[in-house]
């Protein structure tokens, strides 16, 4: 089972450049996610889907963009990177309904240095 | 706003030692609670939940029950292992998309 499958795993850029996180799911979930996980902050969310051409700002939205074409894809766009954006990505994806208490599926990571 | 709070790390454990992690929280409406670990280098993963007050979510020897009338959420394990070394966070649900974490609490089992 693949789960939530994010990459790159590690990716050095350099300031100004651009980039894209790559994340999808195979478990045919609306809910995806993009946090950003810095030292002493815990889990902070980027943007999030709830499905299909549906996406909206979290906490942290600025610098990134996202778009959500299909139930599997949720990239994450990095528009012109900042040594700000040095953190470890994580996609994460849910269900919809309550059955499954909302439990979230994470990816592994992405470690992303912008120097 | 809803919210999740606990306690600061990191905690540092000989192991076989007792466990307890701290987690409060404040929300509008009836939660699902979670605890989920991160292990070194990896993503988060659930560790165990509990959707309704009284329920007692259990899984690796560690145990959380959901208290309504104190909002808490403790997480415990009678003896913890070297291999239970991880950042635990605690995380709330009150319905749909959002999930709020804590900050994490870090966990360190000395042999």
């Amino acid at each position: 089972n693949a789960g939530v499958t994010q990459t790159p795993k590690f990716q050095v850029l350099k300031t100004g450049q651009s980039m894209t996180l790559q994340c999808a799911q195979d478990m045919n979930h609306e809910y995806m996610s993009w946090y950003r996980q810095d030292p002493g902050m815990g889990l902070r969310l980027i943007h999030y889907s709830v499905g299909a051409g549906i996406t909206d700002q979290g906490e942290v939205p600025n610098g990134y963009n996202v778009s959500r074409s299909t139930t599997e894809d949720f990239p994450l766009r990095l528009l012109s990177a900042a040594p700000s954006q040095t953190s470890v990505y994580f996609c994460a994806s849910s269900y919809s309904g309550t059955g499954d208490g909302n439990t979230i599926y994470f990816g592994e990571g992405s470690w992303l240095t912008v120097v | 706003g809803d919210s999740v709070t606990q306690m600061e790390g990191p905690v540092t454990l000989s192991e076989e030692a007792f466990l307890t992690i701290n987690c409060t929280y404040t929300a509008t409406g009836y939660p699902s609670l979670f605890w989920y670990v991160q292990y070194p280098g990896e993503g988060l993963q659930l560790l165990l939940k509990a959707t309704k007050a009284d329920d007692k979510g259990s899984n690796k020897g560690f145990e959380a029950t959901y208290r309504k009338e104190t909002t808490s959420f403790h997480l415990e394990k009678g003896s913890v292992q070297v291999s239970d070394s991880a950042v635990y966070f605690c995380a709330l649900n009150t319905g749909g998309f959002k999930t709020i974490f804590g900050a994490g609490t870090r966990l360190f089992v000395k042999a």
